[in-house]
């Protein structure tokens, strides 16, 4: 089925360790966004591309880095997990910036716990 | 500080009824809202949206209706279905990106 893929689903990482989560799309959006979803805080933007070969910050970028490898991929990368760092990440892809009525496509999502 | 907010956690309603979810905001740039509804272990899927030039939007049983002078959204279903037990996110847009709400649980009983 067409849409974004995830990987990992889930994933423990031990204070310190880095890993990288990786987004695919396969619907020929221009952009794509990595969100995490904490309790009480709804879905935060991490950083976004708004097409390929641009990344831009969003609200809560530290800790953390960005690539948009193609016009299909987007990964995000933990340097150093910290505890805080722990929580539910989700990748999305849109037509465009410009295209915000017609929603975003989410992935399931990457369940992160950092011990 | 919120910009979106989502003061009930939760909602229970009868099938057959209507279910309200309500939204908040403060940011009176934003020119897009938009309702997502989310199942365990799923991504949130698009719902329905409506442009701040509007007051209503229809989709079938949802409708979104927007409040500009009082910076509220609010999104009716009817009839709620037990299938629409989820968690529902208010979004709004600023600057083509969204800020979320932090979601209402939304229960159907049968």
């Amino acid at each position: 089925n067409a849409g974004v893929t995830q990987t990992p689903k889930f994933q423990v990482l031990k204070t310190g360790q880095s890993m990288t989560l990786q987004c695919a799309q396969d619907m020929n959006h221009n952009s794509m966004y990595w969100y995490r979803q904490d309790p009480g805080m709804g879905l935060r933007l991490i950083y976004y591309s708004a097409s390929e070969g641009t990344t831009d910050k969003g609200e809560v970028p530290n800790g953390y880095n960005v690539s948009r490898l193609n016009k299909r991929e987007f990964s995000l990368r933990l340097e150093s997990a910290a505890p805080s760092q722990t929580s539910v990440y989700f990748c999305a892809s849109s037509a465009g910036l410009t295209r915000v009525l017609t929603g975003y496509t989410f992935g399931s999502g990457t369940r992160l716990t950092v011990v | 500080d919120q910009q979106v907010k989502q003061n009930s956690p939760s909602l229970s309603v009868q099938e057959g009824r209507i279910s309200i979810l309500n939204c908040d905001y403060t940011n009176s740039m934003f020119d897009y809202f938009l309702w997502y509804k989310k199942y365990p272990a799923e991504g949130p899927t698009f719902l329905i949206s409506i442009s701040s030039i509007k007051d209503k939007n229809e989709d079938g049983r949802f409708t979104v209706f927007l409040n500009k002078s009082a910076k509220h959204l609010s999104l009716h279903i009817v009839p709620s279905q037990p299938g629409d037990s989820a968690v529902y996110f208010c979004a709004a847009s600023v600057l083509n990106k969204l800020v979320f709400g932090a979601g209402t649980i939304l229960r159907v009983k049968s």
